[in-house]
């Protein structure tokens, strides 16, 4: 798993602010996902994103939170308006199929 | 729904006990299912993995599962606990029509004592 890239390892944002995640999968993986690992919770599913294409966001919030994964460049997740609510460890997997690769995530805090 | 349930959230046990974590799951279809390790401030590291087959499948550090589709289970042992297994454990199901996005459950922390 430590193919799959994630920045910044950690991150501080003030409630009202912009935070963005940034996944770059393995190499030769054109699938990501993104799940959200809430306090003393298991992971949950966010979004799954194909090359520029958003494949399935039925785990996404319905505001303030999107996610892009362009021909070139890494997977972005963008929390707009950052509340305290959001403070989690945000997780990026990347796939060829049938098995994800994790990368070691983005703690992402809000004061 | 899918749904994944780990019913132990804490186990302790002693250096060179053996161990099992239990994973239930509800899912109509065949799952793929998963053992996923985390380690303080790390990501997830995969243990093993069931797709189909031999029901007794092995992974990495000594850890095997057994898949007994009559209970809906998946559980994790391992003989022989090390004081480095100490982590959170996530049992995960991957669906197999939808693409593969997993279902986790809330996880089992492992603590080995001396």
């Amino acid at each position: 798993n430590a193919g799959v890239m994630q920045n910044p390892r950690h991150l501080v944002r003030r409630r009202g602010q912009e935070a963005r995640l940034r996944c770059s999968p393995m190499k030769g993986h054109s699938h990501v996902y993104w799940y959200r690992q809430l306090p003393e919770e298991g992971l949950k599913f966010m979004v799954y994103l194909q090359k520029e294409n958003i494949i399935d966001e039925s785990g996404m919030p319905k505001e303030r939170f999107s996610a892009e994964f362009p021909k070139e460049g890494p997977s972005i997740l963008r929390i707009q308006q950052v509340v305290r609510g959001d403070s989690a460890a945000y997780f990026c997997a990347s796939s060829p199929a049938g098995e994800d690769y994790f990368g070691n995530g983005t703690r992402l805090t809000v004061t | 729904a899918q749904s994944v349930t780990q019913p132990d959230i804490h186990i302790t046990v002693s250096e060179g006990a053996s161990l099992e974590l239990r994973c239930n799951y509800s899912y109509g279809a065949t799952p793929y299912l998963f053992w996923y390790v985390q380690s303080p401030g790390q990501g997830l590291q995969l243990l093993l993995k069931y797709f189909s087959g031999d029901t007794l499948v092995q992974g990495i550090k000594g850890f095997e599962a057994e898949f007994k589709r009559s209970q809906s289970s998946f559980n994790l042992r391992k003989p022989s606990v090390h004081w480095s297994d100490a982590a959170e454990y996530f049992c995960a199901v991957g669906l197999t029509n939808t693409g593969n996005q997993f279902y986790f459950g809330t996880g089992t922390s492992l603590t080995v004592i001396p």
